[in-house]
């Protein structure tokens, strides 16, 4: 159980573009999904938090405007990258959060973000 | 302000020789300690939580300990498969958001 999964796993996509990335919880759902930001070799850094039905809070540094997430159900959030830019290939990684009993958030696999 | 720091960042082991990584912790009120497994290009794969001293959990050749001020992941005689990065992470105090540790970097040698 607790599978959460991520589309597309990579994409690559020419600058000045928007890309959309989805994140399920496929078999319970989350009221809280989180985005993060992973670079090579470093840990997760957290982008945003997305609450079901309300807005998502950004983290210090992270902007929104770039960064879209839209939490439209209990078992979907989308992250949409606009404009993308060369700066912003990364590996982006969602997390959906089960709460009750052992409060765990359970990982998707990613998506690799390739911008030209 | 929560802080988790992790070590070694890189352990590199022989198959079979056995080690422990570490994972130290600052927090207001501990509500739990997480461990989890990420394999290169793939996302965190959860493996333990911990919630009071003392306790200790086990999954195959992994053995997750904590105390009051860190907690340890004993690796007995790891395998080639065993190779990944290790996460620890504390949840804030509405339990949600997590603090990472910066991880550690496992390389088991046939």
């Amino acid at each position: 159980g607790a599978v959460v999964s991520q589309h597309p796993s990579r994409v690559i996509c020419k600058s000045g573009t928007s890309v959309k990335i989805e994140c399920r919880s496929l078999d319970f759902q989350a009221t809280t999904m989180f985005w993060y930001r992973q670079f090579p070799k470093k840990s997760l850094m957290l982008m945003a938090t997305s609450n079901e039905g309300s807005k998502a809070t950004y983290e210090q540094g992270v902007e929104k405007d770039k960064f879209l997430i839209n939490h439209a159900s209990l078992t979907l959030s989308t992250l949409t990258v606009t404009s993308a830019h060369p700066e912003d290939s990364s590996f982006y990684i969602c997390s959906a959060f089960l709460a009750g009993g052992t409060d765990t958030q359970y990982f998707g696999p990613g998506t690799r973000l390739t911008v030209l | 302000e929560d802080q988790v720091t992790q070590s070694p960042e890189a352990l590199r082991l022989q198959e079979g020789e056995s080690s422990s990584l570490n994972c130290s912790y600052t927090v207001s009120g501990l509500r739990g300690l997480f461990w989890y497994r990420q394999d290169p290009g793939k996302g965190p794969e959860f493996l333990f939580t911990l919630y009071s001293a003392g306790e200790e959990k086990e999954k195959e050749r992994l053995k997750a300990t904590l105390t009051k001020k860190e907690s340890f992941l004993h690796i007995t005689a790891p395998k080639p498969e065993d190779s990944a990065t290790y996460l620890c992470a504390v949840p804030n105090n509405a339990g949600n958001m997590l603090t990472f540790g910066g991880g550690t970097r496992l390389m088991v040698k046939p």
